[in-house]
């Protein structure tokens, strides 16, 4: 069965640290992976798209990484600030229908003062 | 300004009043579907649309209806709203070619009583 597993579910850091989300996926064959960001209350945002080939790509203070071989994939947050205070979600899309999605539930991160 | 929209944002409704939540988005994208998002669950694809009449089932179709008329619009329809389709819905849509991004709208928050 596709699946995409995030951990941890919930995350408290302080402002300024970094911080490491993970994702594991069990999607076969493989397309792209996504990581959005969601505010409470507020539609998903992308933050970076990654096909096979890549194994990283930043978006300002936010980098993913892809290791294909071991499906894994993880969210780097540098220097963290309290606007960072979301939901991230790991997609990711097979290649047999490169608009099906499968979502996993999420890491809740808390950015406090 | 490219964006999706909504309407309405929130809803509190009865079992079996028929309602429509109209999605609309100005990108001029071939790509709109709609998902669900509840808690604990990662978002789920209800139904999904290629193209102007082209429309096809996601993982969670039962009891909800779509139409796609134009291709700016992609409403969702509920004829007979029960509570268990009390959720937080988004729309989405993405362009053709390639690991497409997803846009989402900001989410429509039904209650079925």
């Amino acid at each position: 069965k596709n699946q995409v597993e995030q951990s941890p579910q919930s995350l408290i850091i302080l402002e300024g640290k970094n911080c490491t989300l993970q994702c594991n996926y069990t999607v076969s064959p493989f397309s792209n992976l996504r990581w959005y960001k969601q505010d409470t209350g507020r539609g998903p945002v992308s933050l970076t798209i990654m096909t096979f080939s890549e194994n990283t790509k930043s978006n300002g203070r936010y980098t993913a990484t892809l290791d294909a071989d071991t499906k894994q994939s993880s969210l780097h947050i540098t220097a963290s600030q309290l606007s960072d205070s979301a939901s991230y979600i790991c997609v990711v899309s097979g290649s047999y229908n490169t608009d099906k999605l499968i979502f996993g539930t999420g890491t809740r991160l808390q950015v406090f003062p | 300004e490219a964006q999706v929209t909504q309407n309405p944002r929130y809803l509190i409704t009865v079992t079996g009043k028929k309602l429509t939540v109209t999605c609309s988005q100005n990108m001029n994208h071939e790509y709109m579907s709609w998902y669900r998002q509840d808690p604990g669950l990662g978002l789920r694809q209800i139904y999904y649309s290629m193209n102007v009449e082209v429309t096809d089932k996601g993982d969670v179709p039962e009891g909800y209806k779509v139409s796609r008329k134009e291709k700016r619009n992609f409403p969702l329809i509920l004829e007979s709203p029960s509570p268990n389709q009390t959720s937080l819905y988004f729309c989405a849509s993405s362009s053709s070619g390639g690991p497409r991004e997803q846009f989402f709208g900001p989410g429509t928050r039904l209650t079925v009583l």
